[in-house]
């Protein structure tokens, strides 16, 4: 079946570390994938996204490659920030019958320590 | 911009209760959804709606009904509250994007924290 499968957390950084949160999935066709972010209380919201191969997402200095060899979609981002502590999901988009699905991995929490 | 609109913030439900979620969008969105999130996991999609009138199950639709008679509301219902229902519900809209292929922003509400004691 179509599922995302990421990293367990918490990830625990120190400020300025290098931040890698591994992202896979499995999709029959050719999903869209995406990178949510949801802060302590509130909703979740998009973060970037990719809809084909080798495309790259970025945002606030996050960046994510769509790779349709290693069926991944990695988050990464060069010098974490206390203010990026939040939980992050990872989603792809895939036509499923007649209409698309939007489904999210488990999530992965990240812990910033300044 | 109101965006995505859930109704109430918080709720406390005795077992066997029922209740309605509301949601409601004003961008004129087709694609509706209603997910759950249980603590420290992630969203896991219980209904879906691609429009007006038409409502599919999700992952995890047991004890759950949705119904969607506008392009703007897309209220969840829960007819016997189950301790197990105990979960934060978030709903999300987005428009089908270029070429109907969904693979557009999801808009999210603040959600719902529902308990069922």
């Amino acid at each position: 079946g179509n599922s995302v499968t990421q990293m367990e957390g918490p990830v625990t950084l120190s400020e300025e570390a290098f931040l890698t949160i591994n992202c896979t999935y499995t999709a029959t066709g050719y999903p869209s994938l995406f990178w949510y972010v949801q802060y302590p209380g509130e909703g979740l919201q998009l973060l970037l996204k990719a809809t084909k191969a080798d495309d790259k997402g970025s945002n606030k200095g996050f960046e994510a490659t769509y790779r349709k060899e290693t069926t991944s979609f990695h988050l990464e981002k060069g010098s974490v920030q206390v203010s990026d502590s939040a939980v992050y999901f990872c989603a792809l988009v895939i036509r499923m019958d007649s209409s698309y699905k939007l489904i999210f991995g488990s999530g992965t929490r990240l812990l910033v320590r300044p | 911009n109101a965006g995505v609109t859930q109704t109430p913030k918080f709720r406390i439900l005795k077992i066997g209760q029922s209740m309605t979620l509301q949601c409601t969008q004003d961008m004129n969105h087709n694609y509706m959804y209603w997910y759950r999130q249980d603590p420290g996991m992630g969203l896991k999609l219980i209904y879906y709606s691609v429009g007006a009138g038409i409502t599919d199950k999700g992952e995890v639709p047991n004890g759950y009904n949705v119904s969607r008679s506008t392009t703007e509301d897309f209220p969840l219902r829960l007819e016997l509250a189950a301790p197990s229902q105990t979960s934060v519900y978030f709903c999300a809209s987005n428009p089908p994007g270029w070429g109907g292929r969904g693979n557009t922003e999801a808009f999210f509400g603040q959600g719902t924290r529902l308990t069922v004691v």
